[in-house]
């Protein structure tokens, strides 16, 4: 089945560490983003890329960084800067930069 | 700026009544608008989009949508909705030759009584 793929589910952060989550897809786009949703705001933009190894910060990128080595893989690292983490977290991919966006099932980060 | 307003947080409605999900936008540039569906603890799903062409946009799950250029809406209906249609529902525009950052509005949640 073609589609985005997230893992974990849920995952817990302690005060002071990084966590990675995962996102992969394997519908062969070029362009992949992260959102962070929180209840009652929609989702804002975290970072997005549009190729590989190229991406660039969106609206929320302070205490997040990414990579973009393979084409279907697009890791978010929540870093021990980003003072409020707790949210859910989705990733989504478009063919091209300007094409519809689909999206992958979410992470929900909780902090400890 | 482009900005994006639900306006409607939540919408009750019974079994099998009619519904209209509000959202207008703001944008001096011409803009793609979306709708997309979110069930408790998923991802999105999208319902519709509009792009160009006809202005009455026919999407998944017997929803449709109409854009009017004149007062920057897309509200999206159903003629008659379930209980499997409860989740909420977030419109998203963005702007013609920009790019992909999509704005989201800030959802409403849809709760359909038996």
């Amino acid at each position: 089945d073609g589609g985005i793929t997230q893992s974990p589910k849920y995952l817990f952060r302690k005060e002071g560490q990084n966590v990675t989550l995962s996102c992969e897809q394997n519908l062969n786009h070029d362009a992949m983003y992260w959102y962070r949703q929180d209840p009652g705001q929609g989702l804002r933009l975290i970072y997005y890329s549009q190729i590989v190894n190229d991406f660039q910060k969106g609206d929320i990128a302070e205490g997040y960084s990414v990579s973009r080595e393979k084409k279907e893989s697009f890791p978010l690292t929540v870093t021990s800067a980003q003072k409020n983490p707790t949210a859910f977290y989705l990733c989504a991919s478009s063919g091209g930069f300007q094409e519809t966006q689909y999206f992958g099932p979410g992470t929900r980060l909780l902090v400890l | 700026a482009q900005s994006v307003t639900q306006l409607d947080s939540q919408v009750p409605v019974f079994e099998e009544a009619p519904v209209e999900l509000r959202c207008n936008y703001s944008s001096s540039v011409s803009v793609y608008l979306f709708w997309y569906v979110q069930y408790p603890n998923q991802g999105l799903q999208l319902l519709l989009k509009y792009l160009s062409g006809s202005t009455l946009v026919k999407g998944i799950n017997g929803f449709e949508a109409e854009f009017n250029k004149s007062q920057t809406s897309f509200h999206l209906r159903k003629p008659s909705v379930h209980i499997s249609d409860t989740a909420e529902y977030f419109c998203a525009v963005r702007r013609k030759n920009q790019g992909g950052k999509l704005i989201f509005g800030q959802g409403t949640e849809l709760s359909v009584k038996p």
